[in-house]
């Protein structure tokens, strides 16, 4: 079963900060999904990668599939980002294909 | 919006009762899979139904199951329900029948409290 953790669990920065989550796991996967849940509790998939790089505006999600390592990065961070980011793996090699998920970083933007 | 409907928003019931969950995929989306999300344990993985048959089985217990409909809707039942079950329930759906493939998109969740 793989392990996946993350760090920071708690991170509090200002504004305009950049702002790096990571995320390692154990055992080879297919993919590496990074979802955002907000206080109200709803969640959305933010990012799905296999490799290399992805880009959505001010996010940015790297995977590094040797060394068992993603980092999610948010530039010029505010205070809507607020919320808890969580990095979730789908194995390779056969198995269940549900997700198995980290514990989540919580992130605090100040304004 | 995501586009999956997941009802109702809450639930509060007591030890030993018996509850429904229900899911509505977004519209062509043919994977449904439930999730749950406790203070200690996070997020779980449960079970996924894919076009009505069960794709992948996670950390269910044997007192919940699933099933998923010809509209493709899904039910998850708790039964026997005991304290611990208090949790936050989620489904996502996805076109494809393996999370490796893409993007999950997530409803909106069911808060369970056992009492």
């Amino acid at each position: 079963k793989n392990e996946v953790e993350q760090s920071p669990q708690n991170l509090t920065a200002q504004e305009g900060e950049f702002i790096t989550i990571n995320c390692s796991y154990s055992v080879g996967i297919s993919a590496l999904h990074w979802l955002q849940q907000h206080p109200g509790g709803g969640i959305v998939s933010l990012f799905m990668l296999s490799s290399g790089k992805k880009k959505h505006g001010r996010l940015i999600a790297t995977i590094n599939i040797q060394e068992k390592h993603s980092s999610l990065h948010i530039t010029a961070s505010h205070p809507r980002d607020s919320a808890v980011y969580i990095c979730a793996v789908a194995e390779s090699g056969g198995g269940a294909d549900g997700l198995t998920f980290g514990k989540g970083t919580h992130l605090i933007i100040q304004p | 919006d995501s586009g999956v409907t997941q009802t109702p928003k809450h639930l509060i019931t007591a030890t030993g009762q018996r509850v429904t969950l229900r899911c509505s995929p977004r519209s062509g989306d043919l994977s449904v899979y439930w999730y749950q999300q406790s203070l200690d344990q996070g997020l779980q993985f449960l079970i996924q139904y894919y076009n009505g048959e069960e794709r992948a089985k996670g950390n269910i217990l044997e007192r919940f199951s699933a099933q998923q409909f010809p509209d493709l809707h899904s039910e998850l039942n708790l039964s026997s329900l005991e304290l611990g079950d208090s949790a936050l329930y989620f489904c996502a759906s996805s076109s494809r029948d393996r999370a490796t493939n893409e993007k999950l998109f997530f409803g909106s969740g069911t808060q369970l409290s056992v009492l």
